[in-house]
């Protein structure tokens, strides 16, 4: 049973670009959450997306956005890349009626020079 | 606003002693509270968690958390550590309000040979 998968692992671009990051979570989990964590410190919650809309979203500017499909993968995308956006992103799935156990990925490494 | 506070930023502790990793944690309701770690490079596992049922969670690897009500305290503790246990660990709330859950910046855990 593959886990919480994550593309790509590294990511590298240049301030003002657009990115896109993807997940696919565990198999029978149909809730994806995306957080960000900067070196050093714990993750930060972006937005949780269930049954294709996003039912929760942290405290992000509306440069984050983000999409999940019908077999419940899921992408992140940040616009206009600001140097400050370089950290891991992690991709976390839960199911239904455990939305607080969450699985994570390995994260996707984003550095903006 | 929610917090959760892990009262040390890093802890050292030889092989073969114990291991306490202290969590504080605001929660207006009858918490549900989590730890989970983060090896060097690789994506965050959960270690254990706390849903009001038994206030003496145990978890994976040997580790074990005690609920505290009283003290609004989850601290963590293992008898015996271990090289492997070298890690990041987190101590996690589920907000009372909505989906979220609310990370603790982090405990680094060493071990001394």
């Amino acid at each position: 049973d593959a886990g919480v998968t994550q593309s790509p692992t590294h990511l590298i671009k240049t301030r003002g670009q657009q990115v896109t990051l993807r997940c696919s979570p565990k198999s029978g989990h149909d809730t994806v959450s995306w957080y960000q964590q900067a070196l050093g410190q714990g993750p930060q919650f972006i937005f949780q997306y269930y049954e294709e809309e996003e039912r929760q979203r942290g405290n992000f500017p509306d440069r984050f956005s983000g999409h999940q499909f019908p077999n419940y993968s899921s992408e992140l995308n940040v616009n206009a890349l600001l140097l400050g956006d370089s950290a891991l992103y992690l991709c976390a799935s839960s199911p239904r009626l455990a939305i607080y156990e969450q699985y994570f990925g390995p994260g996707t490494r984003l550095t903006v020079t | 606003a929610q917090s959760v506070t892990q009262l040390d930023s890093h802890v050292s502790v030889s092989e073969g002693t114990p291991v306490l990793l202290r969590c504080n944690y605001s929660s207006s309701y009858s918490p549900s509270l989590f730890w989970y770690v983060q090896h060097p490079n690789k994506g965050l596992q959960l270690l254990l968690k706390y849903t009001s049922a038994a206030t003496l969670v145990k978890g994976i690897n040997g580790f074990e958390a005690e609920f505290k009500k009283s003290e609004t305290s989850f601290h963590l503790t293992k008898p015996s550590a271990h090289m492997s246990d070298a890690a990041e660990y987190f101590c996690v709330v589920r907000a009372d309000s909505n989906y979220q859950l609310i990370w603790g910046a982090g405990t680094k855990l060493i071990i001394k040979p």
